[in-house]
């Protein structure tokens, strides 16, 4: 079946540092994929998605590279802000035909706390 | 705001009682879905729907659990005879028509929290 597996946390990072999560998924036909951040107290915010490979997606100085070969779509962010802090999930849905068309798998997901 | 809305925000109740929460999607988002999420997990996928229909129902969601969405707007998670395993944050989702814009990107409410004593 459709599966998440993200890094486990939690990664605790000064300010300005470099941020990579790490994301795997399992390869059912050709998924979108998402990364959602979860900020304490607040709901899911989509913070970005790719819908193919070698898309890139960008949000807020967030990247993440839909990589086939590697089933992978790692977040990575050049310069974190104590701002960053939050609950960070990877999530697949699959675009095969069907009734399972758009529900959405989510990693464990990975707490990241940035201090100043 | 046009966001997704989830009411109650939150709800303490006693093992055996019902409850019932509410959704209310970004209007004109015809798919509608449900998850629950326990602390530190990721959102489990309960059901959706799409308009009225609902499509496809989770093995997560008992006997117990019942989802509408009568006029295809806002939808109601009633949970019955409540047990302490229910505890959970319930969210919501909403996404817009295939033909818009795909109905991949899902948007999501603030949550329910529900706790069972």
């Amino acid at each position: 079946g459709n599966s998440v597996t993200q890094m486990e946390g939690p990664v605790t990072l000064s300010e300005e540092a470099f941020l990579t999560i790490n994301c795997t998924y399992t390869a059912t036909g050709y998924p979108s994929l998402f990364w959602y951040v979860q900020y304490p107290g607040e709901g899911l915010q989509l913070l970005l998605k790719a819908t193919k490979a070698d898309d890139k997606g960008s949000n807020k100085g967030f990247e993440a590279t839909y990589r086939k070969e590697t089933t992978s779509f790692h977040l990575e962010k050049g310069s974190v802000q104590v701002s960053d802090s939050a609950v960070y999930f990877c999530a697949r849905a699959s675009n095969a035909g069907g009734t399972s068309y758009g529900k959405l798998t989510f990693g464990q997901g990975t707490i990241l706390t940035v201090h100043p | 705001d046009t966001g997704v809305s989830q009411n109650p925000r939150h709800k303490i109740t006693k093992r055996g009682q019902n409850v019932t929460f509410r959704c209310d999607p970004i209007s004109e988002h015809n798919r509608l879905y449900w998850y629950r999420q326990t602390l530190g997990q990721g959102p489990e996928f309960l059901t959706y729907f799409q308009n009225e229909a609902q499509l496809e129902k989770s093995r997560l969601l008992s006997d117990r659990f019942s989802a509408e969405r009568p006029k295809g707007s806002f939808s109601t998670l009633e949970i019955q005879r409540t047990e302490q395993g229910d505890s959970a944050m319930y969210l919501c989702a909403s996404s817009p028509n295939f033909l818009a814009g795909g109905p991949n990107t899902q948007y999501f409410g603030p949550g329910t929290r529900l706790t069972v004593l």
